[in-house]
């Protein structure tokens, strides 16, 4: 499975848009992107996934390069509950072992 | 729709008794899914069951461990003797689709072994 890099944490303003960056230069064609977050004391939850196009959904919408290497998470308009750890996940297609890695402390300040 | 569940939501034994941990995916998924996050590390993959058949058992990490699914509904683990190094968090998921369906997770059981 491809290895994802992200930062170890960051900062972002509440009422406003977050972008979550991620790296996954050595993907495969046939791996794809998953976001999941984990908010304190709570299970993972599933945010979004996506292959090639970009996709949206209630919660956010992720943009993912056109050479695929990189993908970027975007909560349009963060609040404090979204406070977490984001994990950016690059799965094979019927592969379902997620692999978390440390993730991105995610923290919205008001 | 109720999400899914896992019980007990805490249990403290002492090293070398059994414990049992339960979860129950969300209603109509077939397939089931164990991780655990042990002190300081990250979530781990443990197995993963399709109705009651396990399809991939690769993360177990010893004989120890005992996952069953009996009637493809509800899903139970079994750590026999607990040792120190089991303590953590053992997360349940479960989603409709295996190939690219999204796992939806339960809250854990957190499991501390005196």
């Amino acid at each position: 499975d491809a290895k994802t890099t992200q930062p170890t944490s960051m900062d972002c303003a509440e009422g406003r848009a977050a972008n979550l960056p991620c790296n996954h230069s050595t993907i495969s064609g046939n791996e794809y992107v998953y976001w999941y977050r984990q908010i304190h004391s709570q299970g993972p939850q599933y945010i979004i996934h996506g292959l090639k196009n970009n996709e949206t959904n209630e919660m956010a919408s992720l943009i993912i390069t056109e050479d695929r290497k990189s993908s970027t998470l975007i909560l349009p308009h963060a609040t404090l509950r979204d406070t977490a750890v984001y994990y950016c996940i690059a799965l094979p297609y019927g592969n379902n072992r997620l692999a978390f890695g440390k993730g991105n402390q995610v923290v919205v300040i008001p | 729709e109720a999400g899914v569940t896992q019980f007990p939501s805490h249990s403290v034994i002492e090293k070398g008794q059994t414990v049992t941990l339960r979860c129950d995916p969300i209603s109509g998924h077939d397939n089931l899914y164990w991780y655990r996050r042990v002190m300081g590390k990250e979530i781990k993959f443990l197995l993963h069951f399709v109705k009651e058949s396990k399809q991939d058992e690769s993360g177990m990490p010893n004989n120890r461990f005992l996952a069953e699914r009996t009637g493809g509904t509800y899903s139970t683990l079994k750590v026999q003797p607990a040792e120190l190094e089991d303590s953590g968090v053992y997360f349940c998921a479960s989603s409709q689709d295996h190939r690219t369906g999204p796992q939806h997770f339960g809250d854990g059981t957190r499991l501390s072994i005196l």
